[in-house]
This record gives structure tokens, C-alpha cells and sequence, in this order.
């Protein structure tokens, strides 16, 4: 079956620090990936998406590269914010299936 | 400019109570999902609805039943809650069943507590 790990938090950084949060998949078939935001009090969002191997997703400054030769989908952005204090999930979905599969979250918490 | 409506926002039940949360989107999308959100358990799914009068389990559907009204409207009911229930609830619809590509749309969440 379908499953994602990512790892485990929290990620404690410094404003302006480089972030890299790791995201590992197994699928059947060839999913497309997902990265959430999940912010204080509110519901999951779309951070961004790659629909094949090789895509690189970017959204306000992260950026995740699809790698089907190591299975991965790594977010990294290249200087935080406060405000990027908030929960991510690594996802992935696979053709024919209706359902997405979500990692654990990592919650990141920045510090000015 | 909506997307996915769930009511309540808040919640406080007794032990043996009963409730049902609702989920409403305005999106036409055809997939429908309810979650629940725990500390160190990430999203577990508790029902899904591919399409318009099908639903089926997900991995924790026990406690839990779920009614797709219509296309837009998903609802999931607590017969008797138990205080493992007490978590975060989120209602998801994506677009057009089957297709890897397309993204979830959650709503804003469901703090239910149970006494």
C-alpha cells in the first residue's frame, strides 16, 4: 500500500535559517506528491505539488523536487520567517485511488 | 468564495451523547473525506465518499457513521461519544475521483471535546 514518512519534529529554527524537512514515499503506480501547510487553528492547505518525476513545486519561497530514483520529496525553503510557523504534511495520491495518503506532520517553529 | 464549510467550530459533548458535524462544499467536487487530527497521529481517515451515494471506511471509522446527503453536503455522526473521540475533526473534498493529480481542500476544523 501507499504510505509517507517524514520526519519528525519539531524543527527549531532562527529567522532567516535554511530549512530542509525530509519526505520519503511508498506507492503503487506513479503518484503525484503534496506538501501542506497547516497554520495555528486552521485546516490543511496546499503548499504545493509535483505531478511527476523530476517536477519541482515552488510556492512563497519552498521548493520540493520529485525524485522517483530515491522516492522523495523533500521541502526546503532558503531563508524562514516567523511566519512560517506552522504544521507541514508530505502527501502523495496515485491514479485510480481516491483517497490521499498523509505523512505524520512536522511542526516548524521559528524564532525571531 | 467558500470551499469547505464545516459546522461547529466548537464543540463540548457528555460521555453517551450524540452529534453529527456537518460538511458543506461549493466546489462540485465529487470526493468527500472526514479526518481526524491527534497529537503524534498526524491525519487518520475515518470515512470517505468517492462519489455522490457511495461512502466506505477508512482506517478508523469505528464510533463513527457517515451520511453524503447530496453532492455537496457530507455528514459524520458520533452515536455515543466516548472520550477517545476528543480530537480535531476535518472535512475534505477533492475533484474528480481517481485522478492522482488533483489536491485536497480541507475546511477550517472541528474542536470536539468529550467529557
Amino acid at each position: 500500500g501507499n504510505s509517507v514518512t517524514q520526519m519528525e519534529g519539531p524543527v527549531t529554527l532562527s529567522e532567516e535559517a535554511f530549512l530542509t524537512i525530509n519526505c520519503t514515499y511508498t506507492a503503487t503506480g506513479y503518484p503525484s506528491l503534496f506538501w501542506y501547510v497547516q497554520y495555528p487553528g486552521e485546516g490543511l492547505q496546499l503548499l504545493l505539488k509535483a505531478t511527476k518525476a523530476d517536477d519541482k513545486g515552488s510556492n512563497k519561497g519552498f521548493e520540493a523536487t520529485y525524485r522517483k530514483e530515491t522516492t522523495s520529496f523533500h521541502l526546503e525553503k532558503g531563508s524562514v520567517q516567523v511566519s512560517d510557523s506552522a504544521v507541514y504534511f508530505c502527501a502523495l495520491k496515485s491514479g485510480g485511488s481516491y483517497i490521499p495518503t498523509f505523512g505524520r506532520g512536522t511542526s516548524l517553529i521559528v524564532h525571531p | 468564495n467558500a470551499g469547505v464549510t464545516q459546522t461547529p467550530k466548537f464543540q463540548v459533548l457528555k460521555t453517551g451523547q450524540s452529534m453529527t458535524l456537518q460538511c458543506a462544499q461549493d466546489m462540485n467536487h465529487n470526493s468527500m473525506y472526514w479526518y481526524r487530527q491527534d497529537p503524534g497521529m498526524g491525519l487518520r481517515l475515518i470515512y470517505y465518499s468517492a462519489s455522490e451515494g457511495t461512502t466506505d471506511k477508512g482506517e478508523v471509522p469505528n464510533g463513527y457513521n457517515v451520511s453524503r446527503l447530496n453532492k455537496r453536503e457530507f455528514s459524520l455522526r458520533l452515536e455515543s461519544a466516548a472520550p477517545s473521540q476528543t480530537s480535531v475533526y476535518f472535512c475534505a473534498s477533492s475533484e474528480r475521483a481517481g485522478l492522482a493529480n488533483t489536491e485536497a481542500f480541507f475546511g477550517q476544523g472541528t474542536r470536539l471535546t468529550v467529557v
